[in-house]
């Protein structure tokens, strides 16, 4: 049973269009972090939201934290290709483990 | 941000064999160290933590036995995968966190293991 779950788990899109990853959960956490993967390599963090309802920037990228603190949104306006790969939420609980989202994988056609 | 680092990052062996991964956290100290594991096109599964000085906590339903773990020292973690078989196979990533003000996991590159 997978504790977080990313919809869609699947995008595929045109460079230029806007997109929303979802990442649901019904387990409070207190915090959630977003990650991007390449193929063959590690995570890249890419923000951590701690605060029911908190909005964070990076660049295009928009992120939510559900005012109950059970879920995420990542935001991307105006995909370029770079943006293509896996994108991972994870919550994190108080032992600072982190229990890893299903996943999406986005690729963004030029 | 900090950097960790997995040696190998590719490895092949025989089935039956140990192999040994190593995870360093290369510019600040780790008390606390996670090992994930990666099958194609699917998330991270946390296997164990792996804590400086003292015994691994395991997540249920890994065996310890098989997947052993030494966190010797503040910045090396060591996962030892004993008479590999090819479910084995997989990537294995691990991840350091930093202590403060801040924690954050950092993770590594990752190695990916193929058994034979």
């Amino acid at each position: 049973t997978q504790l977080l779950e990313q919809s869609p788990q699947f995008l595929s899109i045109q460079e230029g269009e806007n997109l929303t990853v979802y990442c649901n959960s019904s387990s409070v956490f207190s915090s959630l972090q977003w990650y991007r993967q390449e193929p063959g390599e590690g995570p890249v963090l890419l923000v951590t939201v701690v605060t029911g309802g908190e909005v964070k920037k990076l660049k295009r990228l928009t992120f939510q934290f559900g005012d109950a603190r059970k879920d995420s949104s990542l935001h991307i306006t105006a995909a370029q290709p770079g943006d293509t790969g896996l994108y991972l939420c994870a919550g994190a609980r108080g032992s600072y483990k982190l229990i890893f989202g299903s996943g999406t994988r986005l690729l963004v056609r030029p | 941000g900090a950097v960790v680092s997995q040696h190998p990052s590719r490895v092949i062996c025989k089935s039956g064999t140990s192999v040994k991964i190593e995870c360093r956290s290369l510019d600040f100290q780790a008390t606390t160290m996670f090992w994930y594991r990666q099958f194609p096109k699917q998330s991270l599964m946390l296997m164990a933590t792996s804590n400086e000085g003292s015994k691994a906590t395991y997540e249920q339903g890994v065996e310890k036995d098989k997947f052993l773990i030494n966190h010797a020292s503040l910045t090396l973690s060591t996962l030892t995968v004993t008479s590999a078989h090819p479910e084995d196979s997989s990537f294995y990533i691990c991840s350091a966190r930093t202590s403060g003000a801040k924690e954050t996991q950092y993770f590594g590159p990752g190695t990916r293991l193929l058994v034979l």
